[in-house]
């Protein structure tokens, strides 16, 4: 059975950078069926897709958080990582980590999710 | 990218059904098979309820099924149970890869 589990500071003041990690048991992150991505959700508000990571290295950001993204893995750990700079109170939210099958929108085993919170 | 479209709430009895509707663009939702529908329940992480379109995950009550008509996408939940009870959020493809999704629909069986 596949498991994500999100890890990082709970607490990040406005105008730093956000910095968590996914580590996965159950499944390797290096298989090539399934991209690694984040996803956020705003207290009392809807989902927002991040980005993902394949486990070569490739990319793909959400356009409207694109300047301030950077997603990494390291197989060697079986962990990838989001940063996302320059945070203000807007970020605030449960970030969540997800696998996504290659056909695309099947997020089909994510995290518990972590709350972060940008506040001075 | 816009958020899909969705009705803030709806509601059913017990063994009625529901029809939850996802409207987007001829950019996403309009372009591709590929519009999966999540469940939440309060504190938890979404649930994978349907794939492209109309396929279900093993596991998922044959009362959850989905389909689609130009820009939009829907999701039907027939002979309600207490437990369906949830927010419920559309995902489609929007190209390059691109994802987008919509702004969630909270259920409430009566």
């Amino acid at each position: 059975q596949v498991q994500l589990q999100e890890s990082g500071p709970g607490l990040v003041k406005p105008s730093q950078t956000l910095s968590l990690t996914c580590t996965v048991s159950g499944g390797s992150i290096s298989s090539g069926d399934y991209y690694w991505s984040w996803i956020r959700q705003p207290p009392g508000k809807g989902l927002e897709w991040i980005g993902y990571i394949y486990y070569s290295g490739s990319t793909y950001y959400n356009p409207s958080l694109k300047s301030r993204v950077t997603i990494s893995v390291d197989t060697s750990k079986n962990q990838f990582s989001l940063k996302l700079s320059s945070v203000t109170a807007a970020d605030t939210a449960v970030y969540y980590c997800a696998r996504e099958e290659t056909t695309v929108t099947i997020f089909d085993y994510w995290g518990q999710g972590t709350l972060v919170t940008v506040s001075s | 990218q816009s958020a899909l479209t969705q009705p803030a709430s709806v509601s059913g009895s017990p063994g009625q059904s529901i029809t939850i509707s996802c409207t987007g663009t001829s950019s996403d939702v309009g372009s591709y098979n590929l519009v999966s529908w999540y469940q939440q329940h309060p504190g938890k992480a979404p649930k994978l309820m349907i794939y492209e379109v109309s396929k279900r995950p093993s596991g998922v009550s044959n009362r959850f099924s989905g389909s689609k008509s130009g820009n939009t996408a829907s999701l039907t939940i027939s002979g309600l149970q207490a437990e369906d009870e949830a927010d419920y959020y559309c995902c489609s493809y929007a190209g390059s890869s691109n994802v987008v999704f919509g702004g969630g629909t909270k259920l409430t069986v009566l």
